[in-house]
This record gives structure tokens, C-alpha cells and sequence, in this order.
């Protein structure tokens, strides 16, 4: 079983500030994957960031980056330079590597506001 | 980029009636669909998964007799939701994954809205 924790249900970061989401995670998969998503409030899910158990370099992309830290269990996503089309709901999500038909398992969420 | 297209968008209907909501993969052939529902300001709850010319997995708690999904070709899953009542209202996601492995990401339609009145 997976459980992925979200203990953030608001942030508020200046525009130009870099902001850290908090992501912890509890499986007993050896191997798994860790994605974040961003959800605007007209509802898609957008794919931001992977990271995956085995890499040994935190995954970036952009402005996103994930501090993976794996003995901590965690997975948090920063984001450098806000802007204020950052603002969203902020999901992560996990999900075993070991077969590929596995859906993803969402943690509950961060709503992320950037101010002016 | 991978698209997922979802329709309706927004659907309203009386309570006891059917809809039926549609999932294709545009530009590419997925043999594994997820639904998914989400309340307000709450995160996404797995339904079920459905496979291509199978039938679907649920999830405990889900009524398969109630969210009828049929997935009959490489791009397209249906999810109908039966004699709707109210506590049915939400918000139904599907998704997808280009490449059938597991650190592929999923990439999702952009939901439908269901009321019941």
C-alpha cells in the first residue's frame, strides 16, 4: 500500500519568491515513482515533474525542481521565480514502478496563492 | 504533447437519468484507462481502471453496476453513470499514459462536471 502526505492545505509566496511543497510518502515498493501535478481552478491536471526511486539526481524542469530525499521519505517540489499564474492546487502523486498498468495514488493537496 | 480529450465538459441531469461520459486518447493508442472522481477541494479518488477489450477493475467502495465502464477500442473508454441522483455530483477525470510503463506519467482530459438534480 502507498500513502502519500500533504500536511500543506495553503501557502501563500510574493511573486518572484521561490516557494517549497511538501511531500511525504510511505510505500513498501522497492521501486516506485513520484510525479507532481498542478490543477488551476478550470480543473486539468497538469503533468509538472518525475522523479523516480532509483535516480540518483533530483529531477528538474524548468522552474520546477524536486528535492527527493529518500531516506526522509520525501519528495517536495520547488518552485523558482513564482509567477502569478502559479497559482493552483498542487498535487503529488506515487505510484509503483513494477508494473505499468498501476494508476497513481494522490496526496490530498496544496492550494498555492502567489501574491503581487 | 499527449492528449486526452474528455466530453462533456459540464453535464446536468435529473436525478434517476444516465450519462454517458467519453475519454479518447488523440494521438495515441492506450490499451489502460484510469478513472478517477474528485469532490470539491478535495484530491483525486480512483474509480477504476479500465483495459481495452476487458472488463474494468474498481476500486473497493466503487458500484460497478452504477458506473458502468466500457473501454472498446485503443482510444476510447466510457464512463456511464447510471440512475444519477444528487450524491453523484462531481467532478470525473480520465487519464492515460502514452508509453505503458510505470514512470511514464499519466496525462489527463480536462474532467467533466456532473450535476444531478
Amino acid at each position: 500500500a502507498q500513502k502519500i502526505t500533504q500536511t500543506q492545505p495553503g501557502m501563500f509566496v510574493q511573486e518572484k519568491e521561490a516557494v517549497t511543497l511538501d511531500c511525504t510518502y510511505d510505500t513498501s515498493d522497492q521501486s516506485y515513482g513520484l510525479f507532481w501535478y498542478k490543477q488551476p481552478s478550470s480543473g486539468e491536471m497538469i503533468f509538472l515533474i518525475y522523479q523516480g526511486s532509483y535516480d540518483e539526481q533530483n529531477a528538474t524542469e524548468g522552474r520546477y525542481s524536486l528535492n527527493f530525499q529518500k531516506a526522509r521519505k520525501s519528495a517536495n517540489l520547488v518552485i523558482s521565480a513564482s509567477q502569478l499564474g502559479d497559482s493552483a492546487m498542487y498535487f503529488c502523486a506515487m505510484s509503483p514502478l513494477t508494473n505499468s498498468g498501476y494508476a497513481l495514488n494522490f496526496g490530498k493537496g496544496t492550494s498555492l496563492l502567489v501574491t503581487p | 504533447g499527449a492528449v486526452v480529450s474528455q466530453h462533456p465538459s459540464r453535464v446536468i441531469c435529473k436525478s434517476g437519468t444516465s450519462v454517458k461520459i467519453e475519454c479518447r486518447s488523440l494521438d495515441f493508442q492506450a490499451t489502460t484507462m484510469f478513472w478517477y472522481r474528485q469532490f470539491p477541494k478535495k484530491s483525486l479518488m480512483l474509480m477504476a481502471t479500465s483495459n481495452e477489450g476487458s472488463k474494468a477493475t474498481y476500486e473497493q467502495g466503487v458500484e460497478k453496476d452504477k458506473f458502468l465502464i466500457n473501454h472498446a477500442s485503443l482510444t476510447l473508454s466510457t464512463l456511464t453513470v447510471t440512475s444519477a441522483h444528487p450524491e453523484d455530483s462531481s467532478f470525473y477525470i480520465c487519464s492515460a499514459r502514452v508509453e505503458d510503463r510505470g514512470n511514464s506519467p499519466l496525462h489527463f482530459g480536462n474532467g467533466t462536471r456532473l450535476t444531478v438534480t
